[in-house]
């Protein structure tokens, strides 16, 4: 059974042009939640979408930023006309139900490394 | 608003026991404790969680008081490889997303 699967694992991209990052959850799971961790600080949560759903986004800027997870495929965060504060590791985690912090666990993926130039 | 507080960093011995102390002093009744680390620059990981009783599974044990108003994290023989962020979470009126605090550096010395 293989986890969270995330790609890229590294990503370059110059100020201005679009940023797409996946995560496939694990097997059997419809929750999905990314999180994003500037350099040397903590793991801020940006979104928490369910199949087709977008439950709570409070963690997203709103500008630039999107995310999605469709009824087929992987869960996709887009990031238009990246700045060099957009630097960061993505982090994506799945669930197979709600309730991350009351009645089961997550399983995160590697992450993606983004560098803006 | 933290819900949790936990020291900044810790320093264990390699073969002894991490005990990784949090204090939830404000938790309710129907909250769990949940603990993760993140090895540097990997995705974080779930260890265990408990919610009045003491859990044990491969990784570590947690140790919860009885009044649940603090626990600990029991990494009973410390490896080099145990060397992390450890992060100690309630829920926030069942939340449906992991908040993370600033955890605690754990340093495994050889």
């Amino acid at each position: 059974n293989a986890g969270v699967m995330q790609n890229p694992r590294h990503l370059v991209r110059r100020r201005g042009q679009e940023a797409r990052l996946r995560c496939s959850p694990m097997k059997g799971h419809s929750h999905v939640y990314w999180y994003r961790q500037l350099p040397e600080e903590g793991l801020k949560f940006m979104v928490y979408l369910q199949k087709e759903n977008i439950i709570d986004e409070s963690g997203m800027p709103k500008e630039r930023f999107s995310a999605e997870f469709p009824k087929e495929g992987p869960s996709i965060l887009r990031i238009q006309q990246v700045v060099r504060g957009d630097s960061a590791a993505y982090f994506c985690a799945s669930s197979q139900k709600r309730g991350v912090t009351w009645n089961t666990e997550a399983f995160f993926g590697q992450g993606t490394r983004l560098t803006v130039v | 608003d933290a819900k949790t507080t936990q020291p900044t960093s810790m320093d264990c011995a390699e073969g002894r026991a991490a005990n990784l102390p949090c204090n939830h002093s404000t938790i309710s009744g129907n909250e769990y404790v949940y603990w993760y680390r993140q090895i540097h620059s990997q995705g974080p990981q779930y260890i265990i969680h408990g919610l009045k009783n003491n859990e044990t599974n491969e990784m570590a044990s947690l140790i919860i008081t009885e009044d649940r108003k603090s626990s600990t994290l029991i990494l009973p023989h410390a490896t080099l490889r145990d060397t992390a962020v450890y992060y100690c979470i309630v829920s926030t009126n069942r939340d449906d997303k992991i908040i993370f605090g600033k955890g605690t550096r754990l340093h495994i010395l050889p």
